[in-house]
């Protein structure tokens, strides 16, 4: 089945304590997102990957750090964490111009 | 700046009816539009999309309509039911600074249908 995975689906973190949330794509596709959606201001893009070692910021990328050393995988790194960054997560991927497939979501907390 | 939005925030309808959920965007260069479904819990799920050469679009009991004149965008959905209950989201597609292109997603519109 095709789908984009990630985990964990729930964090509760206190601030400043390094996490990690991982994606992952089993459709070989080369563009990869992660986006935050908080009430009120839709989903906002943190970071994309056009391809492997491929990176760039989106349009809230303060505090977050990626990185895309395989096709299929596109962590998503807070090395110190803050109230503010509490927020429900969502990474994507896509082929080209093609559909964009959502993963399930994580929703973070941090204390 | 960019911007993608929602004229109306919640839309309550009856089981049956025709439902409409309307959108309004700003980059007049977008040239491709997609609408998203957003259940409880779950990612958003594409709905439908169009290219800026079509007017109009039509799946199965949706359709959308693109109004590039005055840069607004719909989806129609027919014969409403309690499982289109959801989070609708526009989204355009724009020029980003690589010279890639990425999605802008609006605020999104809370469709809520009862029986």
């Amino acid at each position: 089945e095709a789908q984009v995975t990630q985990n964990p689906r729930y964090l509760i973190t206190v601030t400043g304590k390094k996490l990690t949330v991982t994606c992952s794509q089993n459709m070989n596709h080369e563009y990869m997102s992660w986006y935050r959606q908080d009430p009120g201001l839709g989903l906002r893009q943190i970071y994309y990957s056009m391809n492997v070692e491929v990176t760039d910021k989106g349009d809230v990328p303060e505090g977050y750090k990626v990185s895309r050393k395989e096709k299929r995988n596109f962590p998503l790194i807070l090395e110190s964490p803050s109230p503010n960054q509490t927020s429900l997560y969502f990474c994507a991927s896509r082929q080209g111009a093609g559909e964009q497939f959502f993963g399930p979501g994580t929703r973070l907390t941090v204390l | 700046g960019e911007s993608v939005g929602l004229h109306l925030p919640t839309l309550s309808v009856q089981e049956g009816d025709n439902s409409i959920i309307n959108c309004a965007y700003s980059n007049s260069a977008s040239d491709y539009f997609i609408w998203y479904k957003q259940e409880s819990g779950k990612g958003p799920q594409f709905i439908i999309d169009i290219r800026s050469n079509m007017d109009k679009r039509q799946g199965q009991r949706v359709t959308v309509l693109l109004n590039k004149t005055v840069k607004h965008l719909s989806l129609q959905i027919a014969a409403t039911q309690p499982g289109d209950s959801a989070v609708y989201f526009c989204a355009e597609t724009v020029l980003g600074n690589t010279g890639f292109q990425k999605l802008v997603f609006g605020t999104g519109t809370r469709l809520l249908v009862s029986p």
